[in-house]
C-alpha cells in the first residue's frame, strides 16, 4: 500500500534562511508526487508536482522539490523563507487509477521566526 | 486556475441532527470529486470518491450510511453527516479533478469545519 512519511512535525526557520522539508514515500510503481500548502482554516494549495522527467521540479512561491528514486524521497526546498510561508505543508503520493486518490503525509508545520 | 468552493465554511449543530456540506466546481465540470476528513493537527484522510450519476465509493472504515454523498450534477457534490455526534466534529475538505489543459490537477475547496455540540 502507498504511504507517505514526513518525519518532521514542526520546523522553525528564521526569515531569510533556507528551508528543506523532508518527504519519503512508499509506492510500488513510478510515483506521482505532490506538495501542498495549507494555511490555518483553509483548503490546500498545490505547490508543485512530479509526474516524470526532470527530477528537480519548480513550483510556485519560489519552492522546488527533488525526486530521488534511490532514496524514495521528494524533499521540498526554498532558498529564502518569507514570514508568509508559515503554514502546514503536506506531501502526497497519487494512488489508484490515474492517481486520482491522494495519500497524504502527516504534514510539517513551518514556523518562521523574525 | 480552477476553483472549488465549499459551503458552509463553518457549521455548528446539535448532536443527533444532520448537516449537509456542499462542494461546487465553479468554472469546470468534475465527474469525480473526493471528500477528505482532517482531524486537528493531523493529515487528510480520504473518506470517499464521489462519482457523478452513480454511487460513491467509500474507503475502508467509513460508514456510508452516516456520511451520505450525492453527486447530482457535474458541478456539485454534497456530503451529509447524518445523526451527527461530537466525534464527527472535524474539518471536511473536498477536491475535484480539473482535466482542462491535460494536467488532471486536483483542486481543493476551502474546507468546512463541523462542530457537533
Amino acid at each position: 500500500a502507498q504511504s507517505v512519511t514526513q518525519p518532521d512535525i514542526h520546523i522553525t526557520v528564521s526569515e531569510g534562511a533556507s528551508l528543506e522539508l523532508r518527504c519519503n514515500y512508499s509506492y510500488g510503481a513510478t510515483p506521482y508526487l505532490f506538495w501542498y500548502v495549507q494555511s490555518p482554516g483553509q483548503g490546500l494549495q498545490l505547490l508543485l508536482k512530479y509526474f516524470s522527467g526532470d527530477t528537480l521540479v519548480q513550483g510556485i512561491k519560489g519552492f522546488e522539490a527533488e525526486f530521488k528514486r534511490s532514496q524514495s524521497s521528494f524533499n521540498l526546498r526554498k532558498p529564502s523563507v518569507h514570514w508568509s510561508d508559515a503554514a502546514e505543508y503536506f506531501c502526497a503520493v497519487g494512488a489508484g487509477t490515474g492517481f486520482q486518490k491522494l495519500v497524504f503525509g502527516t504534514g510539517t508545520r513551518l514556523l518562521v521566526s523574525p | 486556475g480552477a476553483v472549488v468552493s465549499q459551503h458552509p465554511s463553518r457549521v455548528i449543530c446539535k448532536s443527533g441532527t444532520s448537516v449537509k456540506i456542499e462542494c461546487r466546481s465553479l468554472d469546470f465540470q468534475a465527474t469525480t470529486m473526493f471528500w477528505y476528513r482532517q482531524f486537528p493537527k493531523q493529515s487528510l484522510m480520504l473518506m470517499a470518491t464521489s462519482n457523478e450519476g452513480s454511487k460513491a465509493t467509500y474507503e475502508q472504515g467509513v460508514e456510508k450510511d452516516k456520511f451520505l454523498i450525492n453527486h447530482a450534477s457535474l458541478t456539485l457534490s454534497t456530503l451529509t453527516v447524518t445523526s451527527a455526534h461530537p466525534e464527527d466534529s472535524s474539518f471536511y475538505i473536498c477536491s475535484a479533478r480539473w482535466t482542462g489543459g491535460g494536467t488532471g490537477e486536483l483542486f481543493f475547496g476551502e474546507g468546512s469545519r463541523l462542530t457537533v455540540l
